[in-house]
């Protein structure tokens, strides 16, 4: 069965720190990976993708994600963290040979950034 | 998003009661999609249409029913609601030629 796994419910992070949220997932094949945020009361908002290519993706308010194919993951990341990015993350994958277009997503991970 | 809109934002109905979420768009996308989220599971997909005449049910479709009234608007129903139905609900779309979905606000559904 495909799945995707965030294995922290919860993150904490300083302001202007790093920041990483963890993805992994098991899925056939080579399939297409997403990030998701979440900020209350909202839809979720795309962040990035990983279609091919280039390992590290860059996406929207600085964040970029690496995909390593070995340890099926791809992680979450943030050079120097905001309050504001405080918020829930999703990871998604997407089955690459899926006619069905069918999204698979994680659990979600909360992001709290400390002043 | 603005561009996907739902209605209700919020609901709360009562056990047996029938009920439609609306989702409309504006952003020319042919393909449709209805999530439910619970807390620590995520979003799992309840149908998804690749047009009008074209519907699928997802992972969780029991006790649901969808229509998809033009390209732009794709209504969820509870036939009869219970209280395990009580959740967010998702809308969300996508082009055929691109590979994410957008995603609506929302409605926060109780069923008591």
């Amino acid at each position: 069965a495909q799945s995707v796994a965030q294995p922290e419910d919860q993150v904490n992070v300083a302001e202007g720190n790093p920041l990483t949220v963890k993805c992994t997932y098991s899925v056939s094949g080579n399939p297409y990976l997403f990030w998701y945020v979440q900020y209350p009361n909202r839809g979720l908002q795309f962040l990035l993708k990983y279609i091919t290519g280039d390992n590290l993706v860059k996406g929207s308010y600085g964040f970029e994600a690496e995909f390593n194919k070995s340890q099926t993951s791809f992680h979450l990341k943030k050079p120097s963290a905001l309050v504001s990015d405080s918020a829930l993350y999703f990871c998604a994958v997407r089955p690459r040979d899926n006619y069905g277009q069918n999204f698979v997503f994680g659990p979600g991970t909360r992001l709290s950034v400390l002043p | 998003d603005a561009d996907v809109t739902q209605t209700p934002r919020n609901r709360i109905t009562k056990t047996g009661k029938r009920i439609m979420l609306e989702c409309s768009q504006t952003k020319g996308h042919d393909r449709m999609y209805w999530y439910r989220q619970d807390p620590g599971l995520g979003l799992r997909l309840i149908y998804y249409s690749f047009d009008v005449k074209d519907i699928n049910k997802g992972e969780i479709s029991d006790g649901y029913s969808v229509s998809r009234q033009a390209q732009a608007k794709f209504s969820l129903s509870l036939e009869s609601a219970i209280p395990n139905q009580t959740a967010l609900y998702f809308c969300a779309t996508s082009a055929s030629s691109s590979y994410e979905q957008y995603f609506g606000p929302g409605t926060r559904l109780t069923v008591t």
